[in-house]
C-alpha cells in the first residue's frame, strides 16, 4: 500500500533529551513536510523539503531540526532547545512545483508528550 | 498575506440534517482552497479541493464546497449528518508563490447527535 508512516504513534520522554519523530513516504513525492498541532491552533508548519538534500524553516523551526537525505525520509528531531514540545507532530508529503495542485497526504501522527 | 479564517470553533447538529461549515479566506490572487477533516488523534485526510476549475467542488462522504470570489468564501456543505461526520475540519489555502506550503485555519469541531 502506498503511503505515509510516523512511528512510533506515542512517545515519551524526560525534559532536556532530544528525541527524533520518523517519517516515511513511498509515494514517490518530492515534498515532504512537519507540522506541530496544539489544541485549538490548527497546524503550524515547522520545516518543508521541496527535494533531497535541501529543507527550509517554516513558521515555527526553533527548537526542531531535520535531515533529508533520502526521498522516501525526512525525519524530525526535537531538541532540549524547544520550549514547549508536547504536541502532536504531522509528517505530509506532496508532488512538488507549478501546476502540482499541491494537495498533501498525511500521516497518522506522533503524540509526543515531554514529562 | 494569506490567510483563512474559519468562523465557528464548534458546531453541534442533529444527524440528519445538514451541515454548515463556514470559511472565509484572505488572498490577492486566486488560491488553491482545500477543506480536511480529522478523526481524533488520527493524521488529516483530503475532503475537497478547488484549484480555479468549477466553482461548486465535491468531494468525499457527501460534502461539497462553493467558492465564491466576491464573498471570498469556501464554505463547506452536506445536506444530511451522519454520526460518522463527527470530527474536526481544516479549511486550508495555498501560499502565493509557493505553492508547496499550505496555510490552516484554526479548525471546527463538529459534534453529530443522535
Amino acid at each position: 500500500d502506498g503511503g505515509i508512516t510516523q512511528s512510533p504513534k506515542y512517545l515519551f520522554r524526560k525534559e532536556g533529551q532530544n528525541v527524533t519523530l520518523s517519517c516515511e513516504q513511498n509515494l514517490n513525492h518530492d515534498a515532504m513536510y512537519w507540522y506541530r498541532q496544539d489544541p485549538g491552533q490548527g497546524l503550524r508548519l515547522i520545516y518543508y523539503s521541496q527535494i533531497v538534500n535541501d529543507f527550509q524553516k517554516g513558521d515555527i523551526a526553533e527548537g526542531y531540526s531535520v535531515s533529508r537525505e533520502k526521498k522516501e525520509s525526512f525525519p524530525l528531531t526535537v531538541t532540549s532547545a524547544q520550549k514547549n514540545p508536547t504536541a502532536f507532530y504531522l509528517c505530509a508529503s506532496s508532488i512538488s512545483g507549478l501546476g502540482a495542485n499541491n494537495e498533501q497526504f498525511f500521516g497518522p501522527g506522533t503524540r509526543l508528550t515531554v514529562l | 498575506a494569506q490567510s483563512v479564517t474559519q468562523l465557528d470553533s464548534h458546531v453541534s447538529v442533529s444527524e440528519g440534517t445538514p451541515v454548515l461549515l463556514r470559511c472565509n479566506y484572505s488572498s490577492s490572487y486566486s488560491p488553491s482552497l482545500f477543506w480536511y477533516v480529522q478523526h481524533p488523534n488520527k493524521g488529516l485526510q483530503l475532503l475537497l479541493k478547488y484549484t480555479s476549475a468549477a466553482t461548486l467542488v465535491k468531494g468525499i462522504n457527501g460534502f461539497e464546497a462553493e467558492f465564491k470570489k466576491s464573498e471570498t468564501s469556501f464554505h463547506l456543505t452536506k445536506p444530511s449528518a451522519h454520526m460518522s461526520d463527527a470530527a474536526e475540519y481544516f479549511c486550508v489555502v495555498s501560499e502565493e508563490g509557493n505553492t508547496d506550503k499550505l496555510i490552516f485555519g484554526t479548525g471546527t469541531r463538529l459534534q453529530v447527535f443522535p
